[in-house]
């Protein structure tokens, strides 16, 4: 079966590090998405990409965190600097979007569960 | 923004049925999903409605009410794996919202004892 790969599955740093996590939508897939998840606030969506280019990324702390898509099998989502309130678990899903393809759902990656203390 | 209302949490015996309830409110609703989530992850889909009545898929059954802004997912036979949050998605084309992206509940908690 076609997956969501992301990397890495954890990361632990201190404040102030920069964070790079990395996903690799399904092949064929023209929608990424980019999700927090805690237990206060549940499933936030950050930021979203159509076809490479930014859709909505008004969930996203724009000082410190930067999404992007440098070509359609890459996704990243970079914090600087980063603070333990970023501690999360982070999720990349994919999905086939348009028309043609209401009832596809998103496809969710492993996660990416990062502490930063 | 979009309302998402799950019950937080839910308990229920092996073997029974249980009845998750979503109700939503949206400008411009264009279906509702369900997911299923371990503990420790990812959100895996369950089903997905965009018109009213039920959809059926071997042990779970989604339902949906449009005029009402209601859903519900019906798990029959339990099994303890299926103890896991559920969580009730919105696609909203309205509004206020951005195309294409799904508006999530907290997702319900379901405990199944032996």
């Amino acid at each position: 079966d076609a997956r969501v790969t992301q990397t890495p599955r954890h990361k632990v740093t201190e404040m102030g590090q920069e964070v790079t996590m990395r996903c690799q939508p399904i092949l064929g897939h023209n929608t990424v998405f980019w999700y927090r998840q805690t237990m206060m606030q549940g499933l936030e969506l950050l930021a979203y990409f159509r076809n490479r280019a930014p859709l909505d990324d008004s969930g996203m702390p724009k000082d410190r965190f930067s999404a992007e898509m440098p070509d359609a099998t890459l996704a990243t989502l970079k914090i600087q600097p980063s603070e333990p309130r970023d501690s999360a678990v982070y999720f990349c899903a994919s999905a086939a979007m348009g028309a043609q393809y209401s009832n596809q759902p998103q496809h969710f990656g492993d996660g990416t569960r990062l502490s930063i203390l | 923004g979009q309302n998402i209302d799950q019950p937080t949490e839910m308990t229920a015996t092996e073997g029974a049925i249980v009845q998750i309830n979503c109700t939503y409110q949206t400008s411009g609703f264009n279906g509702l999903f369900w997911y299923q989530q371990h503990a420790g992850e990812a959100p895996t889909f369950l089903s997905y409605n965009v018109l009213d009545g039920l959809e059926e898929k071997g042990r779970f059954s989604s339902f949906l009410s449009r005029s009402k802004g209601y859903s519900y997912l019906l798990l029959k036979e339990l099994q303890m794996k299926d103890s896991a949050s559920y969580l009730c998605a919105v696609r909203d084309y309205g509004r206020g919202s951005t195309l294409g992206r799904l508006y999530f509940g907290r997702g319900t908690q379901l405990t199944v004892w032996p």
